[in-house]
């Protein structure tokens, strides 16, 4: 099993180009997350998909957008990139709908928007 | 507003010493306190987790301690080990939803 896997793992853009970061998981969760990291700031969540065919706004979702494309794929867009989206991109998942269980998290996509 | 304070933001260990890291939150909606370890490179993974009806969980030398009136809880890390410098986390589990709110992350670095 590969658990969360997120592609790229690196991308270099310039400001106003758009790409979509893509995660997908093949544990069978219903709930996946897109979070991004920056220094002395921890993990922020962009947004989040309660299940396949919803998602929510977390706590940054300006300047992005995201699908859930089925249950295992979460894909997170940005369409017009800026600077302050350089960052370390994380997706989630977590089983079993809102309950106290353990997220895990994809590699990472490192981001630099030039 | 929804936070989670975390300090300090760096710890210098000797090996064989304890490692301790403090998390505060505000908000009386968490639901649950997970620490997360990240190694440079890595996506962070589960360490450890709490309840807020729990005082106490220990895993190896790994423990949580929950002060639910004081909004307080901290990791001790025991007898430190050089494989344990990495970043930590703390955060909060707003109730029934599953969203995390980390703290900003305090990276650990255990002397030989």
């Amino acid at each position: 099993n590969a658990g969360v896997t997120q592609t790229p793992k690196f991308q270099v853009l310039k400001t106003g180009q758009s790409m979509t970061l893509q995660c997908a998981q093949d544990m069978n969760h219903n709930s996946m997350y897109w979070y991004r990291q920056d220094p002395g700031m921890g993990l922020r969540l962009i947004y989040y998909s309660a299940s396949e065919g919803t998602t929510d706004k977390g706590e940054v979702p300006n300047g992005y957008n995201v699908s859930r494309l089925n249950k295992r794929e979460f894909s997170l867009r940005l369409e017009s990139a800026a600077p302050s989206q350089t960052s370390v991109y994380f997706c989630a998942t977590l089983a079993g709908g809102h309950h106290y269980n353990e997220q895990f998290f994809g590699p990472g996509t490192r981001l630099t928007v030039l | 507003q929804q936070q989670v304070k975390q300090s300090p933001q760096s710890l210098i260990v000797q090996k064989g010493g304890i490692s301790i890291i403090n998390c505060a939150y505000e908000n009386t909606a968490f639901d649950y306190f997970p620490w997360y370890q990240q190694f440079p490179g890595k996506g962070p993974a589960l360490l450890i987790a709490i309840r807020p009806d729990v005082s106490e969980k220990k895993e190896g030398r790994f423990t949580i301690s929950f002060n639910k009136s004081a909004k307080q809880f901290s990791l001790h890390i025991m007898d430190s080990q050089p494989g344990d410098s990495a970043t930590y986390f703390c955060a909060a589990s707003i109730r029934n939803t599953g969203k995390l709110i980390f703290g900003q992350g305090t990276t650990l670095q255990v002397k030989p």
